[in-house]
C-alpha cells in the first residue's frame, strides 16, 4: 500500500507569493495531521483533522496559514502571503483510531524555501 | 515553552556499543510516550512507545525506560548499528481523546563503523 503522499517535495518561492502544499493520506485513515519542522522549534503540530473536520488548529502560526480537507483522500495547507520565516519542512501524517494511542504515519515532507 | 525536551542535539557512538538517548518532559498530564526515527529526506517513522503505567518496554535492540517521578525517559539501543544513524524524536501524548503529539526537537545519532 502506498504511504502518505505529499507534493511537491520541494518548493522555492518568493516572499509574498501563495504556496499550496498537498497531502494524500493513507486510505482508510481517519486522522490527518500537518506538522512543520524547523531547527529552532523542532517538529510542531499545526493542525489536525478527524473525518475531514478540523479538530485543533491551535498550532497554526497566524492567519496567513490555512488548511482544508475537502474529502478523505486529500488535504491542502496554504500560506498566503508567504514570508522567509515560513521556510521549513512541512510534514503530513495520517492515522487510524483503533485505541488509546494510534501510530501516525508520516509522508516524506515538503521542503519550502521562501526567498 | 518546550514541554518535551531533548537537551543533547547529537550523539556519536561506536558500532556494537550502547546508545542512550534522553528525553525530559514538563507536563505531568502526559501519559504515553513515543520515539520516532527520521532518516534524511524521509518522514519520521514510529520506533517504540511506552505507557505511563509501565517503566520499561523492549522491542529487539530497542528499550525505552520511563521514570515518571523524574519526568524522564530514555531510549537504549544495544548493540548500535550504522543503520541506526538518524535523528530520533521523543514525543508525548495525553490520552483521553486527543491525538495531539508533542515532539522534542530531536537528537542526531551517529553510529560509527
Amino acid at each position: 500500500d502506498a504511504g502518505v503522499i505529499q507534493s511537491p517535495r520541494h518548493e522555492v518561492t518568493e516572499m509574498g507569493q501563495e504556496v499550496t502544499l498537498r497531502c494524500k493520506p493513507i486510505s482508510g485513515h481517519d486522522y490527518l495531521f500537518w506538522y512543520r519542522q524547523t531547527m529552532m522549534r523542532g517538529l510542531e503540530l499545526l493542525i489536525y483533522f478527524n473525518n475531514n473536520v478540523p479538530i485543533d488548529d491551535s498550532g497554526m502560526p497566524e492567519d496567513r496559514f490555512s488548511a482544508k480537507m475537502p474529502n478523505a483522500s486529500f488535504s491542502t495547507l496554504k500560506i498566503q502571503p508567504s514570508e522567509p520565516r515560513d521556510s521549513a519542512v512541512y510534514f503530513c501524517a495520517s492515522s487510524l483510531r483503533r485505541g488509546p494511542y494510534n501510530e501516525q504515519f508520516f509522508g516524506p515532507g515538503t521542503r519550502l524555501t521562501v526567498l | 515553552d518546550q514541554q518535551v525536551k531533548q537537551n543533547s542535539p547529537s550523539l556519536s557512538v561506536q558500532e556494537g556499543r550502547i546508545s542512550i538517548l534522553n528525553c525530559d518532559y514538563t507536563n505531568s498530564m502526559f501519559d504515553y510516550f513515543l520515539w520516532y526515527k527520521k532518516y534524511p529526506a524521509e518522514g519520521p517513522t514510529f520506533l517504540i512507545s511506552i505507557s505511563s503505567i509501565k517503566d520499561k518496554n523492549e522491542d529487539g535492540r530497542f528499550t525505552v525506560f520511563l521514570n515518571k517521578s523524574a519526568k524522564h525517559l530514555s531510549l537504549h539501543i544495544v548493540p548500535s548499528q550504522p543503520g541506526d544513524s538518524a535523528v530520533y524524536f521523543c514525543a508525548a501524548l495525553t490520552q483521553g481523546g486527543s491525538e495531539k503529539l508533542v515532539f522534542g526537537k530531536g537528537m542526531k545519532l551517529t553510529v560509527n563503523p
